[in-house]
């Protein structure tokens, strides 16, 4: 079975940087594009990042570009959103998927707070 | 970018009537190659979205054959034959045809009456 595990989350004040991971088992990672989406609180689903099989494509909602940052490792079959310069409007869950039309599997998401 | 616009936003439905969830998008989800990257996903309370449909009306593995997806173009609908109380949630839509960005529709919450 397709496991996803993110980490990373958590408090961070306006400004500040955070670099959150998705561990994937139990796929053809190396072969795959990958995505993060995020969720505010009580809102829906924004697509954040995406990047492709070799790591040297790499897509961003307008937002965010500038200040994340996607890669990936696909020796740790592992990828990865680094967050600098975060805002308040920030603040949501953020779900690592499998592929880049696709999103089939999901990982269970990680809480990334920004408040000061 | 493709805007995503679903109907209704808020749907009770009694335990074993049908439900629909309308999806259209600002332009035309036929991609170049044919295909058209329009995706279903359900969020249950407190979990992860898990993608029922892709590319339209393809059900996923382990999804119940009460889901069904359908449209073309711009106008895209999900259907559930009979709801079950398992179902409760909120239903997105997504295209994946014209990106960066990719989009999702607002959501439809789906309780029961």
């Amino acid at each position: 079975e397709v496991q996803l595990v993110e980490s990373g989350g958590g408090l961070v004040q306006p400004g500040g940087s955070l670099r959150l991971s998705c561990a994937v088992s139990a796929f053809s990672f190396s072969s795959y594009s990958m995505t993060w989406v995020r969720q505010a609180p009580g809102k829906g689903l924004e697509w954040v990042a995406n990047i492709k099989p070799d790591g040297f494509e790499k897509h961003y909602v307008d937002s965010v570009k500038g200040r994340f940052t996607i890669s990936r490792d696909n020796a740790k079959t592992s990828f990865y959103l680094q967050m600098d310069s975060l805002r308040v409007e920030d603040t949501a869950i953020y779900f690592c998927s499998t592929g880049a039309w696709s999103l089939g599997n999901w990982g269970q998401g990680t809480l990334v707070t920004v408040s000061s | 970018d493709v805007v995503m616009t679903q109907s209704p936003l808020s749907l009770p439905v009694t335990l074993g009537q049908p439900a629909s969830i309308s999806c259209r998008s600002s332009q035309s989800l036929v991609y170049s190659d044919g295909n058209t990257y329009l995706n279903w996903f359900q969020q249950r309370p407190g979990q992860s979205p898990r993608r029922l449909i892709y590319k339209v009306s393809n059900r996923d593995s382990g999804v119940p054959d009460r889901f069904s997806g359908s449209g073309s173009g711009t106008d895209f609908t999900l259907e559930i034959s009979r709801v079950e109380a398992e179902d409760v949630g909120v239903y997105y839509c997504m295209q994946a045809t014209h990106w960066p960005p990719i989009t999702f529709g607002q959501g439809t919450r789906l309780d029961i009456k």
